[in-house]
């Protein structure tokens, strides 16, 4: 069966500061990678995805993630965070049928 | 895009009774998720809503403690049966859609929707 692992729970920053959460899946078929973030208090929203094509992809708000298939992985990584960027990010992974499993979310904190 | 409405927003239930949850769709979509967010913790799918058919569960879920129904392309119900504490949670519906007219034939879009979910207190 297919799981995802997000490396960090928590991660507190600074303004400022870069960031990378990490995400490794375990799935040896074709998938595609996404990340979501939950603002407090808001459902859902797309970051980005990957699907195909260049492995590093562009999200909204500064956001980017880098595909390697030879470690599984697809991390997160923006380059100076921001107080509004407090939020909790979920990696997640969709093989085929549309059936989406998510990883355990990292919970972001950036203090102003 | 995909516009996605849960009815109730949030709930506050008695032990051992039912509650049920609708899903409203702006459009046609070819696929309708369940999830589950229990506190503090990750989605879990409890189910794919399948239109016309039973609903395909995920492993730990089962048909009688969440019957689901899908009588359309854009509605879509789950109901938590016979409630303890533990079943406190949110409860998402997700979408992947709408369905696209393109050259005369139909397809998906890959984008997934979420509702913005149905908080569930079980006292």
């Amino acid at each position: 069966a297919q799981s995802v692992s997000q490396h960090n729970h928590h991660v507190i920053l600074s303004e400022a500061a870069s960031l990378e959460l990490g995400c490794n899946y375990s799935y040896g078929g074709t998938v595609n990678l996404f990340w979501y973030v939950q603002y407090p208090g808001q459902h859902l929203q797309l970051l980005l995805k990957y699907f195909s094509g260049d492995p590093l992809v562009k999200g909204i708000k500064g956001f980017e993630a880098e595909f390697i298939k030879s470690k599984f992985s697809f991390n997160l990584r923006k380059p100076s965070v921001q107080w509004s960027d407090t939020a909790e990010y979920f990696c997640a992974v969709r093989s085929g049928g549309f059936k989406t499993i998510f990883g355990a979310g990292t919970r972001l904190f950036v203090k102003a | 895009s995909a516009v996605i409405s849960q009815k109730p927003s949030r709930d506050i239930c008695q032990r051992g009774t039912s509650l049920t949850i609708q899903c409203q769709v702006d459009s046609q979509v070819t696929m309708m998720f369940w999830y589950r967010q229990q506190p503090g913790q990750s989605l879990t799918l409890i189910a794919t809503a399948n239109q016309g058919s039973e609903a395909t569960y995920e492993s730990g879920f089962v048909i009688d403690k969440f019957p689901i129904s899908r009588p359309n392309l854009t509605f879509s119900t789950l109901t938590v049966s016979n409630m303890s504490p533990e079943d406190s949670s949110i409860y998402l519906c997700s979408v992947v859609g709408p369905q696209r007219q393109a050259g005369g034939s139909r397809t998906s879009t890959d984008t997934q929707y979420f509702g913005p979910g149905t908080r569930l207190t079980v006292l």
